[in-house]
């Protein structure tokens, strides 16, 4: 079954702190691997895309690695701000259907000052 | 940010009611998305067009249905709406279409609360 699995499930850290979300998943075929960002009441925004191809891409502080032989990816955010907090969704294309799109459940992320 | 819109972005009606959510974008995409999402669930798709007059059903079973008359405009109606319903309604279009590397828009949403 394709699957997207996200940990950990929340997180909460200090401004200034780095952290690393983990994303992994059992989507075959796979074609690419998307990190969205949703605020709270507010709907995702787009942060990175990897391919097949790529190894790491970075977005200002938010730096996303893939590891296609062992099916993982990792979201990591260097020197946290408040408005970090959020919810952080891996989704997956790929399947028989690439058109498919599967959503991971997201980890909760919240930074205190 | 995405010129994708919604409306209502709460609304709390009786069971019994029909309902339309509303949603629009400006960017001229063909492809539109309604998802739901539960409190710390993935987000699952109930419904999809491809451009005007095309609509399918998505992954998750819905009672509710929708149309795609105008490119800009994909609105989502529940003819009889029941405390189950009680969801968070998310809307999407996507760009490029058809592409493998498509992006999604996401609109701020709609809460639902039947009560």
């Amino acid at each position: 079954k394709n699957q997207v699995e996200q940990s950990p499930q929340s997180l909460i850290i200090l401004e200034g702190k780095n952290c690393t979300l983990q994303c992994n998943y059992t989507v075959s075929p796979f074609s690419n691997l998307r990190w969205y960002k949703q605020d709270t009441g507010r709907g995702p925004v787009s942060l990175t895309i990897m391919t097949f191809s790529e190894n790491t891409k970075s977005n200002g502080r938010y730096t996303a690695t893939l590891d296609a032989d062992t099916k993982q990816s990792s979201l990591h955010i260097t020197a946290s701000q408040l408005s970090d907090s959020a919810s952080y969704i891996c989704v997956v294309r790929g399947g028989k259907n690439t058109d498919k799109l599967i959503f991971g459940t997201g980890t909760r992320l919240q930074v205190f000052p | 940010e995405a010129d994708i819109y919604q409306t209502p972005r709460y609304l709390v009606i009786g069971t019994g009611k029909k309902i339309t959510l509303e949603c629009s974008q400006t960017m001229g995409h063909d492809k539109m998305y309604w998802y739901q999402q539960d409190p710390g669930m993935e987000l699952h798709l109930i419904h999809y067009s491809y451009g005007v007059n095309s609509t399918e059903k998505g992954d998750l079973s819905s009672e509710s249905t929708v149309s795609r008359i105008r490119t800009e405009h994909f609105p989502l109606t529940l003819e009889s709406a029941r405390p189950s319903h009680t969801s968070q309604y998310l809307c999407a279009s996507s760009d490029p279409t058809g592409a493998t590397n498509e992006k999604l828009f996401f609109g701020s949403g709609t809460q639902l609360s039947v009560l």
